[in-house]
């Protein structure tokens, strides 16, 4: 069964630091990977995704990820961080079905 | 254009009662999802659509049923609501072939 691991539940970090976020997933085959950020009392939005090609994605407001398929990694990262940064953000994998398996969720709070 | 359109936006319930959300996409997409999220447990899917018509369980159906008599609309009800339902609930919608999903803007439902 596909599943998706974000290994930082939560990470605090103040404006101006770097981020990685880890994300691994369990599927030999295919896949189509996605980040998506939650801000504060607001739905899911479409950070970036990856199909095919480049594995270095870049997605909105800064943000990218890069796809090592011998590591079954999808990290997302950010050079610098601002406060409006802080959100919510979920990993999510589809690979031979028609639905997305999502990870639990990374809590980011940034401090000013 | 108006994407994916969730109603109600809160709601309160007593034990027993029933309800149904509403969710109306018009972006004509193939897919459609119904999830709750709640702390800590990320996103879990309830059941989703892959057509007008047809409709599939997902990881937590029981409880929950669910309608797509028309493309643009995927219904969510619970016939007798319980306190463990309280959440957010939140629709999505897809092309085939998995694009990415959009969200609406959420259910808060508090079942009393």
């Amino acid at each position: 069964a596909q599943s998706v691991s974000q290994h930082n539940h939560h990470v605090i970090l103040s404006e101006a630091a770097s981020l990685e976020l880890g994300c691994n997933y369990s599927y030999g085959g295919t896949v189509n990977l996605f980040w998506y950020v939650q801000y504060p009392g607001q739905h899911l939005q479409l950070l970036l995704k990856y199909f095919s090609g480049d594995p270095l994605v870049k997605g909105i407001k800064g943000f990218e990820a890069e796809f090592i398929k011998s590591k079954f990694s999808f990290n997302l990262r950010k050079p610098s961080v601002q406060w409006s940064d802080t959100a919510e953000y979920f990993c999510a994998v589809n690979g031979n079905n028609r639905k997305l398996i999502w990870g639990l969720g990374t809590s980011l709070a940034v401090n000013p | 254009n108006a994407g994916v359109t969730q109603t109600p936006k809160f709601r309160v319930l007593k034990t027993g009662q029933s309800m149904t959300l509403l969710c109306a996409q018009d972006m004509n997409h193939e897919y459609m999802y119904w999830y709750r999220q709640d702390p800590g447990m990320g996103l879990r899917l309830i059941h989703y659509s892959v057509g007008e018509g047809t409709t599939a369980k997902g990881e937590v159906p029981d409880g929950y049923n669910v309608s797509r008599l028309k493309k643009q609309n995927f219904l969510l009800g619970l016939e007798s609501a319980a306190p463990s339902q309280t959440s957010v609930y939140f629709c999505a919608s897809s092309k085939a072939g998995h694009t990415g999903y959009t969200f609406g803007s959420g259910t808060r439902l508090t079942v009393v």
